[in-house]
């Protein structure tokens, strides 16, 4: 059974500071990551989606990295505004090409 | 214009009556998917079709049965509710299952309370 787990569980976070957390997935067989952002009452709507070890992207405030050796990928979010307040979700691409998820970070912004 | 609907919102029912949920996706995917999200908030596929064509079926209840009338649809019908089936139900699509970048659309879901 594959296991991706986030970390932390929840967090708050101060206005204007920036923030990371963590994605962990399995090192071997690996397709891709996504990222996806959750917020209350709505729809996960996709962030990033990343495969190659070192990948970088941005989207904003909003960046991701990716270590396929060591099977992590970081969240980050700079300078966190109220709007940012959501479940972050991450999903590992497996060998069957289905995504098995995490179950998610909650960042609160506190203003 | 809403991508991936979901009707209804809410759904209370009582253990043993039989239930639908509809999705629709306007964005002209391939591929749909039954998600139900359980206790600990992790989404668990359940079903998946392509073309509409069954592609995953996991471990779930034959109390739960898919149906795609046309790729743009799915489906999900559940007979005999029982209360460990209460739970948000997630319908959702992407462009082509099998590419390793495809990316998901989620319908608002559906929550499900078995009384």
């Amino acid at each position: 059974i594959l296991n991706v787990e986030q970390s932390p569980q929840s967090l708050h976070v101060q206005e204007g500071d920036s923030t990371n957390f963590t994605c962990s997935f399995p090192s071997s067989n690996f397709y891709a990551l996504h990222w996806y952002r959750w917020e209350t009452a709505k729809s996960p709507e996709a962030l990033f989606v990343m495969t190659l070890n070192g990948d970088e992207k941005k989207k904003g405030r909003i960046s991701a990295t990716l270590n396929t050796k060591e099977g992590y990928s970081y969240l980050y979010i700079k300078g966190s505004q109220p709007e940012d307040s959501a479940t972050y979700l991450c999903a590992f691409r497996d060998s069957n090409y289905q995504l098995i998820w995490g179950a998610g970070t909650k960042l609160i912004i506190k203003p | 214009d809403t991508a991936v609907s979901q009707t209804p919102k809410y759904l209370v029912t009582q253990m043993g009556n039989d239930k639908s949920i509809k999705c629709e996706q306007n964005l002209g995917h391939d591929t749909m998917y039954w998600y139900k999200q359980d206790s600990k908030k992790f989404l668990k596929i359940m079903f998946s079709y392509n073309n509409k064509e069954l592609i995953i079926n996991e471990t779930v209840p034959n109390r739960f049965s898919p149906k795609s009338p046309d790729k743009a649809h799915l489906n999900l019908h559940i007979n005999s509710l029982e209360l460990g089936d209460s739970a948000v139900y997630f319908c959702a699509s992407s462009q082509q299952a099998g590419v390793v970048t495809d990316t998901q659309y989620f319908g608002p879901g559906t929550r499900l309370t078995v009384l």
